[in-house]
């Protein structure tokens, strides 16, 4: 099992592009979720995926979209890039429909908006 | 609103002596505190986790404890290593809503 894969790894932006970050899970993980990581401000959530077909919004939504097609993909999609979204992003999946067993994380996108 | 706080931001310790990582939570409800440890960079790991049905759990040399009264839990590393050098993380969960919240992060820094 390769767990949770996100691609790219390092992306470098303009202001106004828009672009997809991917995550594929191969567990057959029905909880997915999207993370961005600030210094001194820890994990915040953007958007999660209960199952297939169903999304919400986490704590940070604005900017960012997703879809859930399929059970293995979540990607998530940078409608109009800022300076503001620099940031590292993980992946998440989760056994189960509720958050509460452990995270596995992709290794991380690092994306930079000049 | 959702919300979980933790302190201190930043922990150095002599190796050998212990550390201790508090956290607080807003929601009543939560049931599940899982905490992560992220080496530099690297993705966060889940190295311990409480439920809400139990105060106090162990793994070797870290153990977690929650306070459901006061919405407390913290994370208690004794004996501290070098390789215990990282950021923490502790998160809880909100069923109400099936996400879960995590805390700013600690950085903990183990001196020789």
């Amino acid at each position: 099992n390769a767990g949770v894969t996100q691609t790219p790894k390092f992306q470098v932006l303009k202001t106004g592009q828009s672009m997809t970050l991917q995550c594929a899970q191969d567990m057959n993980h029905e909880y997915m979720s999207w993370y961005r990581q600030d210094p001194g401000m820890g994990l915040r959530l953007i958007h999660y995926s209960v199952g297939a077909g169903i999304t919400d919004q986490g704590e940070v939504p604005n900017g960012y979209n997703v879809s859930r097609s399929t059970t293995e993909d979540f990607p998530l999609r940078l409608l109009s890039a800022a300076p503001s979204q620099t940031s590292v992003y993980f992946c998440a999946s989760s056994p189960g429909s509720i958050m509460n067993t452990e995270a596995f994380f992709g290794q991380g996108t690092r994306l930079t908006v000049v | 609103g959702e919300n979980v706080e933790q302190h201190p931001s930043t922990l150095s310790v002599q190796e050998g002596d212990s550390a201790v990582i508090k956290c607080t939570y807003s929601d009543s409800a939560s049931n599940y505190f899982p905490w992560y440890k992220q080496e530099l960079g690297k993705r966060p790991q889940l190295i311990i986790d409480i439920r809400s049905n139990v105060g106090e759990k162990k793994d070797q040399r870290i153990a977690v404890t929650l306070n459901k009264t006061a919405k407390h839990f913290s994370l208690h590393i004794t004996e501290t290593q070098p390789e215990d050098s990282a950021v923490y993380f502790c998160a809880a969960s909100y069923s109400s809503a099936s996400k879960i919240i995590f805390g700013s992060g600690t950085r903990l820094s183990i001196r020789p």
